[in-house]
């Protein structure tokens, strides 16, 4: 059974840090999803990470993938307020058809002023 | 472009109702997915489809029927609804050969 595991699952920081969320996962896969989650709010994508050493920055996001070491990381440069969320990593356990995505836990970022 | 649009967005049944949760998509998508989100436990397949006529079980099927008989359409029927249902429900497509997917804004369902 495929599992991916978040961590850590809360996160609390200061304005102007900086910080890193994992996502490991248990299976071969060259696909993994970043996506937002606000309070009350849908899921909106920020990151498709499709090869491994595959790179994507936007803003003071920027998330990796090393498929070989199973792992994804997503890191926070100089943290804003706005950027306070739930973060959640997903695998997609069939990419050579319809797509299938098991969700990491979320990890849940306050940032504080 | 309305997008993935689900409804209802909030909906309290007793145990043992029925009732259908609807999610329409209007960007031609073949790939259309329910999953629910619980507290500390992320989102989980319950059932998608490929296209219009076939769908398949995902990792938490049981209690839920789905059906695709157009391309737009993806409704959830709840048979026989528990409190162990109680959680917000997402609705999502994707387009065949495509990355990722387009969420609904989500069905919050309390079963008393």
């Amino acid at each position: 059974e495929l599992k991916v595991e978040q961590n850590p699952l809360f996160l609390s920081m200061q304005e102007g840090k900086n910080y890193t969320i994992y996502c490991n996962y248990s299976t071969t896969s060259d696909r993994l999803y970043w996506y937002r989650q606000d309070p009350g709010k849908s899921l909106e994508s920020l990151f498709v990470l499709l090869s491994n050493g595959a790179v994507k920055q936007e803003g003071r996001l920027m998330a990796s993938l090393d498929t070989k070491a199973r792992l994804s990381t997503l890191h926070i440069t100089a943290a804003v307020h706005d950027l306070s969320a739930t973060y959640f990593c997903a695998v997609d356990i069939n990419p050579r058809g319809a797509q299938k995505l098991v969700f990491g836990q979320g990890t849940r970022l306050t940032i504080n002023p | 472009n309305a997008g993935v649009t689900q409804t209802p967005k909030f909906q309290v049944l007793k145990t043992g109702q029925s009732m259908t949760l609807q999610c329409a998509q209007d960007m031609n998508h073949e790939y259309m997915s329910w999953y629910r989100q619980d507290p500390g436990m992320g989102l989980r397949l319950i059932h998608y489809s490929v296209g219009a006529g076939i769908t398949d079980q995902g990792e938490v099927p049981n209690g839920y029927n789905v059906s695709r008989s157009t391309t737009e359409d993806f409704p959830l029927r709840l048979l026989s609804a528990a409190p162990s249902q109680t959680s917000v429900y997402f609705c999502a497509s994707s387009p065949l050969g495509g990355y990722g997917y387009t969420f609904g804004s989500g069905t919050r369902l309390t079963v008393v």
